[in-house]
């Protein structure tokens, strides 16, 4: 198993530009999970989803931001325009079925926003 | 509304020493609670998790922690420190109510293991 898959690894942008950030959960996971971290705020929870569908998007920073899950495979997370204050590591991570089961992690995305 | 506290930032030991990783918790309900590892430039990883049963989990890499209900805390050990174990390391938790699967990280604790 890949375990979680996120592209790209870095992604460096001028203030304005639209950033897309994609996420790959692991195969028959059904809870997905965006997480913006900075060294001021640490590990923040953005937006989950539970089979395909949004459950709590109130991390959600501001309307710049909106993530989708078209379907079991793929998320995106989506800032436009951006900003310099979106300089973070945007982690996904997803969830086996069964209530209390551990997070898998993807190894985020670095952004930088010029 | 549930939270995690990690009440130290920075923690130092020497090589071969215990390490102890402070973790409280508050939840409304019986919690779920994980340690997490990070490393420079990399994901979270598991490390171990209560949910039931015996206060004493143990978990990957040597790592153990202790469920105290009565003191709400779910501290992080290891009886001899490696200078690997050095990273960021989260406590998270979560209620065992409802359907919400979200969890609630702590602020994290820098290890360093000194040679």
């Amino acid at each position: 198993d890949a375990g979680v898959i996120q592209s790209p690894r870095h992604e460096v942008t001028e203030m304005g530009q639209e950033v897309t950030l994609r996420c790959k959960p692991i195969s028959g996971h059904n809870s997905l999970f965006w997480y913006r971290q900075t060294m001021m705020r640490g590990l923040e929870l953005l937006i989950y989803f539970n089979n395909n569908v949004p459950i709590d998007d109130s991390g959600m920073p501001e309307d710049r931001f909106s993530a989708k899950m078209p379907n079991a495979s793929f998320s995106t997370l989506k800032i436009q325009p951006s900003e310099p204050r979106d300089s973070a590591v945007y982690f996904c991570a997803s969830l086996v079925r069964g209530s209390y089961n551990e997070q898998f992690f993807g190894p985020g995305t670095r952004l930088t926003v010029l | 509304a549930q939270s995690v506290a990690q009440p130290e930032d920075q923690v130092n030991v020497a090589e071969g020493n215990p390490l102890t990783v402070k973790c409280t918790y508050s939840v409304s309900g019986n919690p779920y609670l994980f340690w997490y590892v990070q490393y420079p430039n990399r994901g979270l990883q598991f490390l171990l998790k209560y949910i039931t049963g015996d206060n004493l989990v143990k978990g990957s890499y040597g790592f153990e922690a202790e469920f105290n209900k009565s003191q709400t805390s779910f501290h992080l050990k290891k009886p001899s420190a490696l200078v690997s174990d050095s990273a960021l390391y989260f406590c998270a938790v979560r209620d065992n109510t409802g359907s919400a699967r979200q969890l609630t990280f702590g602020s994290g604790t820098q290890l360093t293991v000194l040679p």
